[in-house]
């Protein structure tokens, strides 16, 4: 079974410039999230799909970053324009469901994209 | 705001050695998963806990789960290099966001 894949792996812009990632799901997950991981810290969440719908993207700095899932498959996560703390590791991640009832369904995780800022 | 904590942060030990980190939270989760990371790759998923005071066993790899659902650790036996990496804990809570947090993690180094 193929895993998540990303692309690009590596992107150095400078600030103000736009960029954008984009995340292939395992086949026939329905459920699809974009995570941030600053250099020493854990991912944090910034937008999770179900299909092609936004379930939760409390925690997307709207103003500068934007994401869609057209058909429920493929997502693309876009940042426009790009402030040196942006620097970053973006992970897609993918699940078959959310979950079942309250336990977390497991989740598959991309490589990651490493964004750096100048 | 629910928070997680994990700790120790950073921990540098030598082969054969054995080692717990330590994951809590002041709300009770509804599950809580740990995840490891290696350089370079996304974190991959250890094991799901579920029901309080739980303990699931993965080869030299021991979890436990809080009987109050509040904390959770996890032990490892004579530590191999192979065990470096950061560890994560990510919980869900039954009230508030339902999506998963993660931890800041331990980062872990086990020397040859």
């Amino acid at each position: 079974e193929a895993g998540v894949a990303q692309s690009p792996r590596y992107k150095i812009i400078e600030k103000r410039q736009s960029v954008a990632f984009w995340c292939n799901p395992i086949s026939g997950h329905a459920t699809l999230y974009w995570y941030q991981q600053i250099l020493g810290q854990g991912p944090k969440l910034l937008i999770q799909f179900q299909n092609n719908g936004v379930v939760d993207d409390s925690q997307l700095p709207k103003d500068r970053f934007s994401a869609e899932r057209l058909k429920g498959v493929d997502s693309t996560l876009k940042i426009q324009p790009a402030k040196l703390e942006d620097s970053a590791v973006y992970l897609c991640a993918s699940s078959s469901q959310f979950s079942i009832g309250l336990i977390s369904y497991e989740q598959y995780f991309g490589p990651g994209t490493r964004l750096t800022v100048t | 705001t629910q928070l997680l904590e994990q700790s120790p942060q950073f921990l540098s030990i030598q082969e054969g050695e054995n080692l717990t980190v330590y994951c809590n939270s002041s709300s009770v989760f509804s599950s809580l998963q740990w995840y490891r990371q290696e350089p370079g790759e996304g974190p991959v998923l250890l094991v799901t806990v579920v029901t309080g005071g739980e303990v699931k066993k993965l080869k030299r790899l021991t979890f436990q789960f809080g009987d109050a659902r509040k904390d959770s650790s996890l032990h490892i036996t004579a530590a191999q290099p192979g065990d470096t990496g950061l560890y994560l804990c990510a919980g869900a809570w039954n009230t508030g966001r339902r999506a998963l947090t993660f931890g800041s993690g331990t980062r872990l180094q086990v020397q040859p």
